[in-house]
């Protein structure tokens, strides 16, 4: 399969405490992007790389959240204290440089916070 | 800014018949408009876009999409739905200039009944 893969698919985990989910995105997409959805809402934007630099950034990343993507490969984004209102589906999505953006999306991580 | 509206929650059609779920969109300039297709516990996948040009857009699984830059909706349509067509479709916009973000609607969930 060459599509974007994420781990781990689920994970629960206690309020307070850190976790991290981790992408693959398509091996020849420099452009990687992270989305959060909410039950009954559409994918939010969070933030984007094109390689390894982090290019943008929403609102609603938190200083409690921080994305990497060391090598221009994967990315790993990080909820330091979560909180109850994290639980969502964290999506990640890549795409070639190209004029017209075209983002392929993985199956997401979701985080239960308890 | 940009945002979409998907005016309907649920799209009911029997299958055979024809099927529209609608969106409508505001963006400064000229949009880029997306039509993504979720099932349940996955990702988002990509069905069509419009960039430029013939404002009628073909995609995966016999979708097609109508742009309307005077209505500015760009309505997915298909001429005979199946059963297995019924899931969660979000409509998506992004800027035609610099880094395109996609912001999508809240989604419209299509059930084909037998």
């Amino acid at each position: 399969d060459t599509g974007v893969s994420q781990d781990p698919r689920h994970k629960i985990t206690k309020r307070g405490q850190n976790v991290t989910f981790r992408c693959d995105p398509i091996s020849e997409h420099n452009r990687l992007y992270w989305y959060r959805q909410t039950l009954g809402q559409g994918p939010e934007f969070l933030t984007y790389f094109q390689n390894e630099a982090q290019l943008e950034k929403s609102r609603l990343l938190s200083d409690r959240f921080s994305a990497e993507r060391p090598k221009g490969s994967f990315s790993t984004l990080e909820i330091q204290r979560t909180e109850q209102g994290d639980s969502a589906m964290y999506l990640c999505a890549s795409s070639l440089a190209e004029v017209v953006d075209t983002q392929y999306f993985g199956p997401g991580t979701r985080l239960t916070v308890l | 800014a940009q945002s979409v509206a998907q005016p309907e929650d649920q799209v009911n059609v029997a299958e055979g018949n024809p099927l529209t779920v609608k969106c409508t969109y505001s963006v400064s300039g000229n949009p880029y408009l997306f039509w993504y297709v979720q099932y349940p516990n996955r990702g988002l996948q990509f069905l069509l876009k419009y960039i430029t040009g013939d404002n009628l857009v073909k995609g995966s699984y016999g979708f097609e999409a109508e742009f309307n830059k005077s209505q500015t909706s760009f309505h997915l349509k298909k001429p005979s739905a199946l059963v297995s067509d019924s899931a969660l479709y979000f409509c998506a916009v992004s800027p035609n200039t610099g880094f395109q973000k996609l912001v999508f609607g809240t989604g419209t969930r299509l059930l084909v009944s037998p």
